[in-house]
């Protein structure tokens, strides 16, 4: 099966920063990566899908790439909504999700 | 829009089954097209995909728990549910129920259920 894996897996940053969250796939998935956002007590929500399309309603700040192993999220100014938990998922061959990585004020 | 909803036991005795079940509102799954997932996410850990069920019942399952898992789904009340037998503390999790985008294959999950936390324990 295929193993992803989140760098880093915390991650202390400013209102404003630009934040770059690294995702790896053990074997290639294409482009078949999405990046989820997390808050407390809430269910994942869809950032991107396809490594680089953004879901309808999410703000343009967020931005994917990558292809074949490594995939990258970024945003590009932090909000104080973005301080949350993120994970990656690949679906090229069933489904398995990075780690994550806790985003936290710093 | 479609939304989901889990329910089900919050407790679950030692090496018996969890069972619990999704709701689906604003959409129909024999309408076809979408992968009917359940999900879980341990205390303060990640998210593990459990398995899947397509509208006619095809399913597929994580190899890790396949010899435990049964997912079925009754489109007459526009449900799907899942049966993991035999728990442990180890199945101790937040449950969600999903959607995917509905590509052809399966997708990313776009639609979430609100989760149900299940804990085993006698």
């Amino acid at each position: 099966d295929i193993q992803m894996t989140q760098s880093p897996s915390t991650l202390s940053a400013s209102v404003g920063d630009r934040v770059t969250i690294t995702c790896r796939a053990s074997q290639s998935i294409s482009s078949w990566l999405a990046w989820y956002q997390q808050k407390p007590g809430k269910a994942p929500k869809l950032l991107i899908y396809k490594a680089s399309s953004l879901e309808s309603g999410v703000p343009s700040r967020f931005s994917g790439s990558g292809s074949g192993t490594e995939f990258t999220l970024t945003i590009s100014s932090l909000q104080p909504d973005d301080f949350a938990t993120y994970y990656c998922q690949q679906y090229n061959s069933f489904f398995t999700f990075g780690q994550g990585t806790r985003l936290e004020i710093k | 829009q479609v939304q989901l909803q889990e329910s089900g036991p919050g407790l679950v005795k030692p090496s018996q089954t969890l069972s619990l079940t999704c709701t689906v509102s604003g959409g129909s799954i024999s309408s076809g097209g979408y992968y009917w997932s359940w999900i879980r996410q341990h205390p303060g850990k990640g998210l593990e995909w459990i398995g899947y069920i397509y509208y006619s019942g095809s399913t597929y399952y994580n190899p890790s728990l396949k010899s435990r898992v049964t997912i079925s789904v009754d489109t007459s009340k526009n449900q799907f549910s899942l049966k993991l037998s035999s728990v442990t503390a180890a199945d101790t999790a937040v449950y969600y129920c999903a959607r995917d985008q509905g590509g052809g294959d399966p997708d990313a999950f776009d639609i979430w259920g609100q989760g149900t936390m299940v804990t085993v324990s006698s």
